[in-house]
């Protein structure tokens, strides 16, 4: 079964910081697709990236950079000089090429507050 | 224009009633979703649905039921509701069924059951 843990319920930091969300799955499937979404206060939910299990490549997309490494089962995504504007919850997603119905498993979460 | 739209935002009913949301998405996408968030913010799966075939989360109770009258739409009715039913209930469209595709999702509505 899929699984996908947030061990971070909760960062706070100070804006221009640098912060980084761990993500960490559980799959048996060897081909596998991995998410980012971010849920601000006003509720919504909004893709951020996703990474299929066959490409390792870092990625980075202006403040944003994300951490793909297999050998650990880890999808991190770090923030850089943080703003106000990025505080929201942050949930990382995990979907298998053998799931019928492409369902998602989410993580718990993760709450980053930016203070000014 | 909105991609994903559900009406409506708020929905307050009491124990017992039956209720339903709708949910829209104009991107074209063939495959559409309903998920619940706790009040804890925790996400779950309850339903997926492409083409006619609908794929069910086991916990789901048979209370709820999804139903699609086009490839653009994707309602949910709950009947006899209890208050755990209180959530956040999110439509998501995705272009298809299988499990690279990223789903888009709607703004939400808040069930509060009284």
């Amino acid at each position: 079964a899929q699984k996908v843990t947030q061990a971070q319920t909760e960062i706070s930091v100070v804006e221009k910081e640098d912060v980084t969300l761990d993500c960490v799955y559980e799959t048996r499937d060897t081909t596998y697709y991995l998410f980012w979404y971010k849920q601000p206060p006003s509720g919504e939910l909004v893709f951020l990236i996703r990474r299929n299990s066959f490409d390792e490549q870092n990625e980075i997309s202006g403040r944003y950079s994300w951490n793909f490494q297999k050998s650990t089962s880890s999808f991190n995504f770090t923030i850089t000089a943080s703003q106000v504007v990025d505080s929201a919850v942050y949930f990382c997603a995990l979907s298998e090429r053998g799931n019928a119905g492409n369902m998602l498993t989410f993580g718990g979460g993760t709450r980053l507050m930016v203070k000014p | 224009d909105t991609a994903v739209s559900q009406t409506p935002k708020y929905l307050v009913t009491q124990m017992g009633n039956d209720k339903s949301i709708k949910c829209e998405q104009n991107l074209g996408h063939d495959t559409m979703y309903w998920y619940k968030q706790d009040s804890k913010k925790f996400l779950k799966i309850m339903f997926s649905y492409n083409n006619k075939e609908l794929i069910i989360n086991e916990t789901v109770p048979n209370r709820f039921s999804p139903k699609s009258p086009d490839k653009a739409h994707l309602n949910l009715h709950i009947n006899s509701l209890e208050l755990g039913d209180s959530a956040v209930y999110f439509c998501a469209s995705s272009q298809g069924w299988g499990g690279s595709y990223e789903q888009y999702f709607g703004p939400g509505t808040r069930l509060t059951v009284t």
